[in-house]
C-alpha cells in the first residue's frame, strides 16, 4: 500500500492567493482528517470525515478555510484569500471508522505564505 | 477540545541515558496512543494503550496508561540517537470514536 498520499510537498505562495492541498487516503479506509501543525499550537485537528460527509468542523479556523471530500479515495483543503499566519505544515491522515483510532499520516504540505 | 499536556516540552540527553515522558489530562480516554514524528514526515504510531494500568514494552520503550486512564507516560531505556523526533500522545475520548486528541507533544535529542 502507498499509504497516504498528499500533494503538494512544499507550496509558497503570496497573501490573498488561493491555495489547494489535495489528499489520497488509504484504500478502504473511511475516515479522512486534516491537521495544521506549528510550533507555537503544536498538531491541530481542523476537521474530519466519515464516509465522505463532513463530521466535525469546529477546528476550521475561519471562513477562508474549506474542505470537501467528493469520493473515497480524495479530499482537497482550500484556503482563499491565503495569510501569512496560514504558513504551516498540513496533514492529511486516514484511519477505518470502526476498530481501533488508528491514523495514518501522510507526509505532509509546507505551505508558506508571502 | 480535551487538553493533553505532555511534559517535558524539550529533552535533551546523551546517548545511553534514561527519559521519561508525561501525558496527563483531567479527561477520561478509552485508548491512548503513542506516535512518533521525525523531521518531514507525519506521526507515526507506536502503540495503543486500553485498559487502565496496562503497560506495554516495545523494544527499550515501555509504555503505561494510567489506573484512571487519564494519564500515560513513555520510558526510554538506553536513548539512541535513532530515538529522536516529536513524541506525541494521543487520546480517543469514548469507544467506537475514531477521531483523536493530540497531546502538545516532546522534542526529544539524543545526541550522540
Amino acid at each position: 500500500d502507498a499509504g497516504v498520499i498528499q500533494s503538494p510537498r512544499h507550496e509558497v505562495t503570496e497573501m490573498g492567493q488561493e491555495v489547494t492541498l489535495r489528499c489520497k487516503p488509504i484504500s478502504g479506509h473511511n475516515s479522512l482528517f486534516w491537521y495544521r501543525q506549528t510550533m507555537m499550537r503544536g498538531l491541530e485537528l481542523l476537521i474530519y470525515f466519515n464516509n465522505n460527509v463532513p463530521i466535525d468542523d469546529s477546528g476550521m479556523p475561519e471562513d477562508r478555510f474549506s474542505a470537501k471530500m467528493p469520493n473515497a479515495s480524495f479530499s482537497t483543503l482550500k484556503i482563499q484569500p491565503s495569510e501569512p499566519r496560514d504558513s504551516a505544515v498540513y496533514f492529511c491522515a486516514s484511519s477505518l471508522a470502526h476498530g481501533p483510532p488508528i491514523q495514518y499520516f501522510g507526509a505532509g504540505t509546507r505551505l508558506s505564505v508571502l | 477540545t480535551q487538553l493533553l499536556e505532555q511534559s517535558p516540552q524539550f529533552l535533551s540527553i546523551q546517548e545511553g541515558e534514561n527519559l521519561t515522558v508525561y501525558c496527563n489530562s483531567s479527561s477520561v480516554f478509552s485508548s491512548l496512543q503513542w506516535y512518533r514524528q521525525e523531521p518531514g514526515e507525519g506521526p507515526v504510531l507506536l502503540v495503543t494503550v486500553v485498559t487502565g494500568g496496562e503497560v506495554k514494552k516495545l523494544k527499550r520503550l515501555t509504555f503505561q496508561f494510567g489506573d484512571a486512564r487519564k494519564d500515560s507516560s513513555l520510558h526510554i531505556t538506553a536513548a539512541q540517537p535513532g530515538d529522536t523526533g516529536l513524541y506525541l500522545c494521543a487520546g480517543a475520548e469514548q469507544t467506537g470514536a475514531n477521531n483523536l486528541f493530540f497531546g502538545t507533544g516532546t522534542r526529544l535529542t539524543v545526541i550522540p
